[in-house]
């Protein structure tokens, strides 16, 4: 069980909006810890696509997004393309674990 | 360029210990946290240890605290994870991450991953 929550899986059709969201607690990201996300394909490493909330690497498409309020936080993606299909992670710090902490992962299906 | 590489994985029975390494290259090693993160076959990713610059604070995830250890040797630059009492659900793929910052904040880079196998 993962300490930040997210659905494990998501779909869109290209060209559609899609939000992940993440869920955590007054020790994670609702006490104002960063929430950053992660990219995965099958086979490779992550890649973080958004860092302390809503900044964007660069070379990270503007198509990526990230939004937190209160202990929640969440990615969206627009103009979806196929390239986007892959498993996407969310991440913060807990104060209360002294640990970092990451949700469960969502895999973005492209239909 | 910024490298890191694992070793020392392998298969090992229930309840032996290993001990895995994370070489560095291409930035200031002293400088950044470390960390290991691990990820079981075709599961998520789980955080499980990291530790600061100068090794002045660790981190651990309550499902490894009292069986695993982290270390490092900055005259090698090198990251090490001491795993013991290992059980099959410790079976994952162990990646080497750096820390972007010098506190926890998130992963900018990371190693190709070490692979863990507990079995009898």
């Amino acid at each position: 069980q993962s300490v930040l929550t997210q659905p494990p899986s998501v779909s869109g059709a290209p060209g559609q909006r899609v939000t992940i969201s993440c869920t955590g607690s007054s020790s994670n990201i609702g006490s104002h810890s960063h929430v950053h996300w992660y990219q995965q394909f099958p086979g490779t490493t992550p890649k973080v696509i958004i860092y302390g909330n809503t900044n964007r690497p660069s070379g990270v498409p503007d198509r990526f997004s990230g939004s937190k309020s209160g202990s929640s936080a969440s990615l969206s993606i627009t103009g979806l393309q196929s390239e986007d299909e892959a498993d996407y992670y969310c991440q913060s710090y807990d104060s209360s674990l002294t640990a970092v902490v990451l949700g469960g992962g969502t895999k973005l299906t492209v239909l | 360029e910024v490298q890191l590489v694992e070793s020392g994985g392998g298969l090992v029975q229930p309840g032996a210990s290993l001990r895995l390494s994370c070489s560095a290259s291409g930035f200031t090693f002293s400088t950044y946290i470390m960390h290991w993160v691990r990820q079981a076959p075709g599961k998520g990713l789980e955080y499980v240890s990291g530790i600061r610059g100068n090794g002045d604070r660790t981190y651990y995830a309550d499902s490894v605290k009292g069986k695993f250890s982290i270390s490092r040797d900055n005259s090698k630059n090198t990251v090490y994870l001491q795993m013991t009492s290992l059980r099959p659900e410790d079976t994952a793929i162990y990646y080497c991450v750096k820390d972007r910052a010098t506190t926890v904040y998130y992963f900018d880079y990371w190693g190709q991953g070490t692979l863990v196998t507990v079995s009898s």
